[in-house]
């Protein structure tokens, strides 16, 4: 059964520095991995989707890496800004369940 | 290109008392699925639509939650009777080729 693990839960970083939030996952047969962010009681916003296939994805600030053997994935964040913070959630697409599967998200914090 | 729909954004109800919650997916989204998320948690998944089947509803507690689409494309999600820890988040979202979109959310408060 996958398991979607991320670590830390929370975190608070001063404005200006880059952070990685990280994501592992038990089975390697995935088809994707999607990160989100959440703001507090706000629905999910789609960052960044890296397909099976490939390694990363960027958009902005924001850059994703997947390595699907080790069952990790990152996303980094350059240049925090206050307006970054929020929760960030990671989201498999398992292939044997053919269903998503969400870790529990990291809390960020950047501080003014 | 119009994104998921949800509605009401928020309710406040009374234990015991019943509410619905309304989603219209992206157009052309064949499957819909409900997710419940509770303060600090990952969203956790209530019911899986295809079309207007029922594909996956096994964490539906199916004794006061329950869920339709018909006609395939918007849906209903209704609570009766509410409890204290039915106060959540939920989700509704749409997916094509394997991503998914999320609507806004309703946020549940039961007092």
């Amino acid at each position: 059964k996958q398991e979607v693990t991320q670590i830390p839960a929370a975190l608070s970083v001063p404005e200006g520095e880059n952070l990685v939030l990280n994501c592992s996952f038990t089975d390697s047969a995935i088809y994707n991995l999607q990160w989100f962010r959440q703001d507090p009681g706000k629905g999910l916003t789609s960052l960044l989707l890296i397909q099976s296939s490939q390694r990363e994805q960027t958009s902005g600030r924001l850059n994703a890496s997947l390595d699907k053997s080790s069952g990790r994935s990152t996303l980094y964040i350059a240049a925090s800004q206050p307006g970054d913070s929020a929760t960030y959630l990671c989201a498999v697409w398992a292939a044997r369940d053919d269903k998503i599967i969400f870790g529990k998200g990291t809390r960020l914090h950047i501080l003014p | 290109e119009a994104g998921v729909a949800q509605s009401p954004r928020y309710k406040i109800i009374e234990k015991r008392q019943s509410v619905a919650f309304w989603c219209n997916p992206i157009s052309g989204h064949a499957t819909l699925y409900w997710y419940q998320q509770i303060l600090g948690q990952g969203p956790k998944l209530l019911i899986q639509f295809q079309n207007n089947g029922v594909v996956d509803d096994s964490q539906l507690p199916k004794d006061r939650f329950s869920a339709e689409r018909l006609k395939g494309v918007d849906s209903t999600l209704k609570i009766q009777p509410a409890k204290l820890e039915d106060s959540a988040v939920y989700l509704c979202a749409s997916s094509y080729i394997y991503e998914q979109y999320f609507g806004p959310g309703t946020r549940l408060t039961v007092t």
